[in-house]
């Protein structure tokens, strides 16, 4: 399994102003995805990130609201612009496992709170 | 659409064993079952998957029933550290294909 950091671990923000997560990983992997937890909700993909092409979006999430950068094989981040509280929610990144099963290993998350 | 169903709840006494079921009828054949788990306040931690054949690691066991249709998630001695959300999540190994969470199941291991 690969080790995760995840830089903040938490915010408070406020409306209109815009917060970068980091996502570091201790080894190099290809793909690297992330997700949003609204409160009391399941897991959501944002958008999947492979280094050295755009990010993949999923219905109802856009590049201009949540811009990835993956600059190399162990780190990427996410920006939630323009923020409103409904962009309050815990935000994760993830990464394949190495055995050839398609499991991913998480990072611990960033709860963000918009006021 | 949801491919797998789980119950909303369940509690297991410590120490017993904790059998969590999950339905995925429309399985089709070369999809997997995994399961994750998420203690609160962390993020969603892999546990095991399968394909057709029982399996075991060092968290858990995996039945799979013979026609593929559900399976049973089994940690075989619950402990405190256990209570958590359950996911079974049905999806073709293939980095093609998203990781879809459902609601799981809530876990809550009694002292």
């Amino acid at each position: 399994s690969a080790v995760i950091s995840q830089k903040p671990s938490r915010d408070i923000c406020q409306r209109g102003t815009s917060l970068t997560i980091q996502c570091q990983v201790d080894s190099q992997v290809t793909m690297m995805f992330w997700y949003r937890q609204q409160p009391g909700q399941s897991l959501t993909l944002i958008a999947t990130a492979n280094q050295g092409s755009e990010a993949t979006y999923e219905s109802g999430f856009v590049i201009d609201k949540f811009p990835i950068s993956r600059p190399n094989l162990t780190f990427s981040t996410l920006t939630v612009s323009n923020m409103s509280p409904e962009d309050s929610s815990i935000y994760l990144c993830s990464v394949e496992g190495r055995d050839g099963f398609y499991e991913q290993y998480f990072g611990p998350g960033t709860r963000l709170t918009v006021t | 659409d949801a491919k797998t169903t789980q119950p909303t709840s369940m509690d297991c006494a410590e120490g017993r064993a904790a059998n969590l079921p999950c339905n995925h009828s429309t399985i089709s054949g070369n999809e997997y079952v995994y399961w994750y788990r998420q203690i609160h306040s962390q993020g969603p931690q892999y546990i095991i998957h399968g394909l057709k054949n029982n399996e075991t690691n060092e968290m858990a066991s995996l039945i799979i029933t013979e026609d593929r249709k559900s399976s049973t998630l089994i940690l075989p001695h619950a402990t405190l550290r256990d209570t958590a959300v359950y996911y079974c999540i049905v999806r073709v190994a293939s980095n093609a294909e998203k990781l879809t969470f459902g609601t799981g199941t809530r876990l809550t291991i009694i002292p």
